[in-house]
């Protein structure tokens, strides 16, 4: 079963402007993963944010954290055609397994 | 090797027949995953090796399907007596293992099409 799960489940931008997406998920977690897909095949990890932890920030990204709320959000700045992709959360609960999301699909228009 | 490996990328096979997927981890990953995503879905955990055992088999959809890892390196997922519902992506992963706040290096996937 789904852990987490994303929102919008699509997101249309003009180059240039901000992307934010959501990840809500149910049950304590270790950490919290955001991954990217290109073209259906392999993903490619973005950014881990660990439980104890409420943000982090990696070039353009920055990924908040709020265990409180069991969610967490993605934020793209400045968003570029090459974003253009599927963004999943994973979470892992303590047993090296992470389970996805269904993924939001972010079109970058230029 | 520098990343991980899947073979064959792309696999068409009649329903009823056997198939063998392979995968070939980051050299010196102790830990291997396979994952399978359906068209426009999420991913769907199958399998998770520590070494070459397996001590999470809990996704794996029915008997028709195994896995095996030797030498704790490359893994072969096996489906046999195919049916257009194992129609998918098959993702392989792999990391360190060493801890379990790790990320995971996937592969390019294995398209399967089952006829």
């Amino acid at each position: 079963s789904q852990q987490g799960e994303e929102d919008p489940q699509a997101l249309s931008i003009q180059e240039g402007e901000n992307a934010t997406m959501n990840c809500s998920y149910k049950t304590s977690i270790n950490n919290l993963q955001w991954y990217r897909q290109n073209s259906g095949r392999g993903l490619v990890h973005l950014i881990l944010i660990r439980s104890n932890e409420r943000e982090k920030h990696s070039g353009r990204l920055r990924v908040t954290l709020d265990t409180s709320k069991k969610s967490s959000s993605l934020l793209i700045t400045a968003s570029r055609a090459a974003d253009t992709a599927s963004y999943f959360c994973a979470t892992e609960k303590y047993d090296y397994k992470l389970s996805f999301g269904a993924g939001t699909t972010v079109t970058v228009r230029a | 090797g520098a990343g991980v490996s899947q073979s064959p990328s792309n696999k068409v096979t009649e329903k009823g027949k056997d198939v063998e997927l392979r995968c070939d981890p980051i050299s010196g990953h102790t830990a291997l995953y396979w994952y399978r995503q359906s068209l426009g879905q999420g991913l769907e955990f199958l399998i998770y090796f520590q070494g070459n055992s397996a001590p999470d088999k809990s996704g794996l959809p029915s008997d028709r399907f195994s896995a095996e890892r030797t030498g704790g390196s490359v893994s072969t997922l096996t489906i046999q007596r195919t049916q257009q519902e194992d129609s998918a992506v098959y993702l392989c992963a792999s990391s360190s293992g060493q801890s379990n706040n790790e990320k995971l290096f996937f592969g390019s996937g294995t398209q399967l099409s089952v006829l």
